[in-house]
C-alpha cells in the first residue's frame, strides 16, 4: 500500500529561525514527490515538485530535498517568517497510479 | 490566468437543500477533480473528469453529483446531504489526466451541513 508519513505532526517556532519538515514515503514505482503549502480554510498551493532524479529544489525560503533511495524526502524553511505558518503536506505520485497519496501534513505555528 | 477559482467560498445547507458548488479555471487544463477535505486530514479524492468526461469517481455516494458544461468549469451538485459531509471542497484541475504532478488547487468552499 502507498503511504505517505510526515513528522513532526506539529511544530512552533520563532520568527526568524529555520526548521525542517519530514517526509517518507512507501509510494512505488515512484514518479514524483511534491510540497504544499495550505492555510486553514483555503486550498494546497504547490511550493516544490522533484522527480527521481532530482535531489533539491528550492522557492525562496523553502528548499526541498528527495533521497529517492531511501524514499526520504525534507522541506526546510529558512528565516521563517508569522505568513509560513500552515500546513505542509508531503504528496507523492506513482507511476501506475491515478491517486496523489497525501500525507497528514506538518502544522507550523511561527510565533513573534 | 493561473488560478482555479470556485464559488461559493462558504455554503451552509440543510439537509433538505439542493446546492451546487462551482469550479472554472481557464489555463486550458484538460482534468478536472473534486476533493473533499475534513479539518485535520489530508485531501480525499472524489471524482476526475478528463476532457470533459467522468473518468474516475471513487464510490462517492449519488448524493453528490459532478458535472462538466465544458472544459473550463466544473459542478458539484449536492442534494440530501448529512451532517458528516460538512468539509472543505476542493477543486484542481491538471494539464493533462495523466501528468498528477501539475495540480492547481482552488482556494475551496466550506461547507456546513446542519
Amino acid at each position: 500500500k502507498n503511504q505517505v508519513e510526515q513528522s513532526p505532526q506539529s511544530l512552533i517556532i520563532l520568527e526568524g529561525k529555520n526548521c525542517t519538515l519530514q517526509c517518507n514515503y512507501t509510494v512505488s514505482p515512484f514518479s514524483n514527490l511534491r510540497w504544499y503549502k495550505q492555510d486553514t480554510g483555503r486550498g494546497p498551493v504547490s511550493l516544490t515538485i522533484m522527480t527521481f532524479s532530482e535531489n533539491t529544489k528550492s522557492n525562496g525560503r523553502y528548499t526541498a530535498t528527495l533521497d529517492a533511495d531511501t524514499k526520504q524526502s525534507s522541506l526546510h524553511i529558512t528565516a521563517s517568517q508569522l505568513s509560513d505558518s500552515a500546513s505542509y503536506i508531503c504528496v507523492v505520485s506513482a507511476n501506475n497510479d491515478y491517486k496523489l497519496s497525501f500525507g497528514a501534513g506538518t502544522t507550523v505555528t511561527v510565533r513573534a | 490566468d493561473t488560478e482555479v477559482t470556485q464559488t461559493p467560498k462558504h455554503l451552509v445547507m440543510g439537509m433538505t437543500n439542493k446546492k451546487s458548488l462551482k469550479c472554472e479555471q481557464h489555463m486550458g487544463h484538460r482534468a478536472m477533480y473534486w476533493y473533499k477535505q475534513k479539518a485535520k486530514k489530508p485531501p480525499e479524492l472524489m471524482f476526475v473528469y478528463s476532457y470533459e468526461k467522468l473518468s474516475i469517481n471513487e464510490s462517492v455516494p449519488s448524493r453528490f453529483s459532478p458535472e462538466c458544461p465544458n472544459s473550463s468549469l466544473l459542478n458539484l451538485h449536492l442534494h440530501a446531504l448529512q451532517p458528516e459531509d460538512s468539509a472543505l471542497y476542493l477543486c484542481a484541475s491538471s494539464q493533462d489526466p495523466t501528468l498528477f504532478e501539475k495540480l492547481f488547487f482552488g482556494s475551496g468552499t466550506q461547507l456546513s451541513v446542519l
